[in-house]
């Protein structure tokens, strides 16, 4: 499989647990981008990647978010002391001209 | 008012009818996608469009940078159409590939 994948695909945890969430771009993809959708609302833009830069970040992100690129391939996103609100689909995408989406992490917070 | 903004928020149709989903954009864009999400699945982009028009299969997408507005049609829907589509847009300042999301259209299509 040479999509964009996302690990893990469902996590429940309780409030205020940490959680990671894990992308692995397509290999040529030098552009990574984390989003969050809640339900009937489209993707919002949480931060964008190229190659290990991260070169923007949402000013909505409280600094309870941290994402990481290291070594400009796979991309983790971390999420501190979990809240009820981060409740969301977190949807990685990477890009070289078109954009490919993973099948999303689904956090549910207890 | 969002930047990226879609008409209709939803939309049923009968199968075989001609469909329109509307998106405007009020920022300076490089590229704009039209993407398709099924309820439950993932993303998948149909359309990159900075000019004119592209066509596939029974989908087109048009785009006037003009009047900052794009159009995705469906000639002969079906029900396996029914799902989102959202519009993203795509920066246009220097450096950056940011994608600015419309809400979503949600299509139903009855047999």
């Amino acid at each position: 499989d040479t999509g964009v994948s996302q690990d893990p695909r469902h996590k429940i945890t309780k409030r205020g647990q940490n959680v990671t969430f894990r992308c692995d771009p397509i290999s040529e993809h030098n552009r990574l981008y984390w989003y969050r959708q809640t339900l009937g609302q489209g993707p919002e833009f949480l931060t964008y990647f190229q190659n290990e830069a991260q070169l923007e970040k949402s000013r909505l992100l409280s600094d309870r978010f941290s994402a990481e690129r290291p070594k400009g391939s796979f991309s983790t996103l971390e999420i501190q002391r979990t809240e009820q609100g981060d409740s969301a689909m977190y949807l990685c995408a990477s890009s070289a001209a078109e954009l490919f989406f993973g099948e999303g992490s689904r956090l549910t917070v207890l | 008012k969002n930047e990226v903004e879609q008409s209709p928020q939803n939309l049923t149709a009968q199968e075989g009818e001609f469909i329109t989903i509307n998106c405007s954009y009020s920022v300076g864009i490089s590229a704009l996608h039209w993407l398709q999400q099924h309820p439950g699945g993932g993303i998948v982009s149909l359309f990159m469009l900075s000019s004119g028009k592209k066509k596939h299969g029974r989908l087109i997408a048009t785009i006037n940078i003009q009047e900052k507005h794009s159009s995705l049609h469906i000639t002969a829907s079906h029900p396996r159409d029914s799902a989102v589509y959202i519009c993203a847009a795509r920066g246009v300042a220097s450096g950056t590939y940011k994608y600015i999301f419309g809400t979503g259209t949600r299509l139903k299509v009855l047999a």
